[in-house]
């Protein structure tokens, strides 16, 4: 399995400022995964993140709004740009469970962003 | 991926069995069908997944029907901690990763 951690937990921010999330995870991995969760609903893909290349992003989601960094293969950065209140989410990070022949993904515990 | 439909909500009594139902009747032949559960403010959480053959491990059972339009997921003993949105996914085994999440099944264990 993969132990996957973020930071912070969850924050209170206002609007117009930025917050920075941190995923990381203890073992090497080559994809990280970005969703976001907005309240009573599931979840929806931001961005693919690997390692050494421009972040993914799915429809809708762009990078100025939300930056990614990769710097290596065990870490992450999303970043939430330019807050609004429609941002209030959380934000989990995921990875593949390491040398698998299946698909499982592994979540961490998630981000709880309020922005007021 | 292909769409799945499930059911808003289910209630089970603590003890009994869970039969959480799956609809995904335009899956094509390389697509497994995958479930994750997603405990109250938690990430998601791997269940099981499957072909064509039913399977089984420590947590469940995934009976998927012949033509594999459907699947049924079953918690044999539910207790109060099975209390989860339980998503049903259909992708492939490999190449494209990503998970794209219904809405899910909201299953509630009665004491």
């Amino acid at each position: 399995s993969a132990v996957i951690s973020q930071k912070p937990s969850r924050d209170i921010c206002q609007r117009g400022t930025s917050l920075t999330i941190q995923c990381q995870v203890d073992s090497q991995v080559t994809m990280m995964f970005w969703y976001r969760q907005q309240p009573g609903q599931s979840l929806t893909l931001i961005a693919t993140a690997n390692q050494g290349s421009e972040a993914t992003y799915e429809s809708g989601f762009v990078i100025d709004k939300f930056p990614i960094s990769r710097p290596n293969l065990t870490f992450s950065t999303l970043t939430v740009s330019n807050m609004s209140p429609e941002d209030s989410s959380i934000y989990l990070c995921s990875v593949p469970r390491p040398s698998s022949s299946y698909n499982e993904q592994f979540f961490g515990p998630g981000t709880r962003l309020t922005v007021l | 991926d292909a769409k799945t439909t499930q059911p808003p909500s289910m209630d089970c009594a603590e003890g009994r069995a869970a039969n959480l139902p799956c609809n995904h009747s335009t899956i094509s032949g390389n697509e497994y069908v995958y479930w994750y559960r997603q405990i109250h403010s938690q990430g998601p959480q791997y269940i099981i997944h499957g072909l064509k053959n039913n399977e089984t491990n420590e947590m469940a059972s995934l009976i998927i029907t012949e033509d594999r339009k459907s699947s049924t997921l079953i918690l044999p003993h539910a207790t109060l901690r099975d209390t989860a949105v339980y998503y049903c996914i259909v992708r492939p085994n490999f190449g494209n990763e990503k998970l794209t999440f219904g809405t899910g099944t909201r299953l509630t264990i009665i004491p």
